[in-house]
């Protein structure tokens, strides 16, 4: 069955630093991935989304990047700031349902 | 333009009950999935409806279903409640025709079982 792994589970970084959250899945049919940060209390909110045709992707200071051979993608944060802070949750779509990371606590300190 | 929305915001019930949660699916989405989030976990599919009908489904017993209706509106049911079914129950809509795999997520309900 599907399955996607999140590292790490914690993640402090200094105001400024980069953060860089990796994740991998099982299922080589998946074909979309999207990232949502999820505030205490809030919903998750979608931040972005990379699809199999595409290696990167950039968004102002947030970048995704996908190997699909090796059947791992990752966000890169840049330039971090306090309200950065937040939960960090890559999926996978698998036909037409997406598998949830078990998510990443991001804390950014001033 | 309205977003995903849910109800009730919060929840209490006891074991043994049945409980019933409700979305509006952002404005021109026509699919609804059905999301559980423990807490300090990430969400885990439980269905999606799509042109009134249950398409996919996670693993789920059958204590859960749901429903979609002709205005893409849903209900998500929970029979037999137990203790383990505290959680934040989010509700996500997307379109399927024509096809865009963005997944927009309501505020949730948040089920306490006593």
């Amino acid at each position: 069955g599907e399955n996607v792994e999140q590292h790490p589970s914690t993640l402090s970084v200094q105001e400024g630093d980069s953060a860089v959250i990796k994740c991998t899945y099982s299922d080589s049919a998946s074909n979309y991935f999207p990232w949502y940060k999820q505030e205490l209390g809030k919903r998750p909110q979608l931040i972005i989304d990379i699809r199999s045709n595409v290696g990167e992707k950039k968004d102002q200071r947030i970048a995704v990047t996908l190997n699909k051979t090796a059947k791992h993608f990752s966000l890169h944060i840049t330039e971090t700031q306090p309200e950065d802070s937040a939960v960090y949750f890559c999926a996978a779509e698998f036909w037409g349902k997406l598998q949830f990371g078990a998510g990443t606590q991001v804390v950014v300190t001033p | 333009d309205a977003g995903v929305t849910q109800s009730p915001t919060h929840l209490i019930k006891t074991r043994g009950q049945q409980v019933t949660l409700r979305c509006s699916p952002k404005s021109g989405h026509d699919t609804v999935s059905w999301y559980q989030q423990a807490l300090g976990q990430g969400p885990q599919f439980i269905f999606q409806y799509y042109e009134e009908e249950e398409r996919q489904r996670g693993n789920f017993p059958d204590r859960f279903s749901g429903h979609q209706f002709p205005n893409y509106s849903s209900e998500l049911n929970v029979n037999a409640l137990l203790l383990g079914d505290s959680a934040l129950y989010l509700c996500a809509s997307s379109q399927r025709d024509p096809l865009n795999e963005k997944l927009f997520f309501g505020s949730g309900t948040q089920l306490s079982v006593l």
